[in-house]
């Protein structure tokens, strides 16, 4: 069965630090998504990617399509980053349009 | 507002009372999907729908039921709900998977069930 890999499982960091986030995956896939889920439970998308680097304010995201391997970051860390995120990928092949791994716990003190 | 909208937010039940929890979206998208969340287990995909009158199997199935009769709603049916349901259950929909810059998930708030 194709899996999602996602490492750290928990991370905390102190505020101001650069985080990295990794996510790796098994086959081809045709999208990777990054999630993020605030305690309280709420999910919101952070990014899709296919290929490439995305950015969006301090959060940046990579996809290395021959390492299978994704990483999110998160420069200059603030208490409020303290989320859990997941890293979600479509499968080229399967019956299950994606696949989620188990998430990635940060917490970001002051 | 675009938005994915899922009722009741929270609910205790008992075994084998038939309820369904409904889920809508205003974003006119094609695919929508079912997930529940348990502690230690992350997301899994319950059933998902392509488009209208068009579902599928996830990973975990066994125990619900699902329809999709109009492009915004996508209710999830548990026909006779047991303790094992007990969990936290999320909505999404996307405008569609398979094009890169449509492919934007937008989830509901979570709909936690007890099944006493």
């Amino acid at each position: 069965k194709n899996e999602v890999e996602q490492s750290p499982q928990n991370l905390t960091a102190q505020e101001g630090e650069f985080i990295t986030i990794n996510c790796s995956y098994s086959v081809g896939i045709s999208a990777l998504h990054w999630l993020q889920q605030h305690p309280g439970g709420g999910i919101v998308s952070l990014f899709m990617l296919s290929s490439g680097k995305k950015k969006h304010g301090r959060l940046i995201a990579t996809i290395n399509i021959q390492e299978k391997h994704s990483s999110l970051h998160i420069t200059a860390s603030h208490p409020r980053d303290s989320a859990v995120y997941i890293c979600a990928v479509r499968y080229n092949s399967g019956n299950t349009p994606l696949v989620f791994g188990k998430g990635t716990r940060l917490s970001v003190i002051a | 507002e675009a938005q994915v909208t899922q009722n009741p937010r929270y609910l205790i039940t008992v075994t084998g009372k038939k309820l369904t929890v409904t889920c809508s979206q205003n974003m006119n998208h094609e695919y929508m999907s079912w997930y529940r969340q348990d502690p230690g287990l992350g997301l899994r995909q319950i059933y998902y729908s392509m488009n209208v009158e068009v579902t599928d199997k996830g990973d975990v199935p066994e125990g619900y039921k699902v329809s999709r009769k109009e492009k915004r709603n996508f209710p999830l049916i548990l026909e006779s709900p047991s303790p094992n349901q007990t969990s936290l259950y999320f909505c999404a929909s996307s405008l569609s998977l398979g094009i890169a810059n449509t492919g934007e998930l937008f989830f509901g708030e979570g709909s936690r069930l007890t099944v006493l």
